[in-house]
C-alpha cells in the first residue's frame, strides 16, 4: 500500500515568505502529526490532527499553524520565514487515535530559507 | 511530560561485531517506547515498540530492545551489524494513557550507527 506522500520534497523560499507543506496519510490512517527535525534541535513535536481536530501542539510560534481535510490529509503553513526555520519537516500517520499505533512517517520536505 | 536520553551521539563498530545503542527516559505515568531508524535523506522507520508485557520486545532486521522499568531503559541491540545498518536511530516515548499530551511522540537526540568493515 502506498506510504505517507509528502509534497513538495525540496523547498527554499526567502525570508519573509509564507509556505505551506502537504501530507497525505496512509488510506485509512485517521490521525497525522507534523515534526520539524533540525541538526541542533533534533526531532520536535509540532502539532496533531486527529478527526479534522488539532489535539496537541507543540512549543512553537504562531507563525506556524496547520489543518486536515476531510479526507485526512493535512497542510501546515509557516508565515514571515525565518531563517532558522531551515528544517526536515515530516508528517507521520497512524490509524487511530491511540498512542499504541506506531507512526508511520513520510521521506519529508526540506525546506531551506535564504 | 516526558524526557528521552540517548546516551551516545555516536557509535561506530565492525561489521558482524554485536552494538547495543542506550536509551533512557523519564516519565511520570505510564509510557509507551519506540525505537525509529532513518536512513539518509529518509523518514523514520519504525524498528520494534514496547507497550505492555514481555520486557523483551523484537524488531524488524534483526533488532530487539528490553525495557527495564526499575533502570528507566530501553536500550536497542543487534548481535550482528551490517554495513545496510548504517543509519541514525532514534529513541521516542509516549505517555500510555489519555490525556491533552498522550498524542505526542518526544523523541531522543539520536544515535548514529556507523558499521564499518
Amino acid at each position: 500500500k502506498a506510504g505517507v506522500t509528502q509534497t513538495p520534497r525540496y523547498l527554499i523560499k526567502t525570508r519573509g515568505q509564507q509556505v505551506t507543506l502537504s501530507c497525505s496519510p496512509i488510506s485509512g490512517h485517521r490521525s497525522v502529526s507534523w515534526y520539524q527535525q533540525t541538526p541542533g534541535q533534533g526531532l520536535q513535536f509540532l502539532f496533531e490532527y486527529f478527526s479534522e481536530t488539532q489535539r496537541n501542539k507543540g512549543n512553537f510560534p504562531g507563525r506556524f499553524s496547520g489543518r486536515q481535510f476531510s479526507n485526512s490529509r493535512s497542510e501546515m503553513n509557516v508565515s514571515t520565514l525565518e531563517l532558522g526555520d531551515s528544517a526536515l519537516y515530516l508528517c507521520a500517520s497512524r490509524r487511530g487515535g491511540g498512542a499504541e499505533d506506531g507512526y508511520t512517517f513520510g521521506s519529508g520536505t526540506r525546506l531551506t530559507v535564504v | 511530560a516526558q524526557s528521552v536520553t540517548q546516551l551516545d551521539s555516536q557509535v561506530p563498530v565492525f561489521e558482524e561485531a554485536p552494538v547495543e545503542l542506550r536509551c533512557n527516559y523519564s516519565s511520570s505515568v505510564s509510557v509507551y517506547l519506540f525505537w525509529y531508524v532513518q536512513y539518509p535523506n529518509q523518514g523514520l522507520q519504525l524498528l520494534l515498540k514496547y507497550l505492555s508485557g514481555s520486557t523483551l520486545v523484537k524488531g524488524i532486521n534483526g533488532f530487539e530492545a528490553e525495557f527495564n522499568k526499575s533502570q528507566t531503559s530501553f536500550h536497542l541491540r543487534k548481535p550482528s551489524v551490517h554495513i545496510s545498518d548504517t543509519a541514525e536511530y532514534f529513541c521516542a516515548v509516549s505517555e500510555a494513557r489519555g490525556g491533552g499530551s498522550n498524542y505526542k511522540l518526544t523523541f531522543g537526540k539520536g544515535t548514529l550507527l556507523t558499521v564499518n568493515p
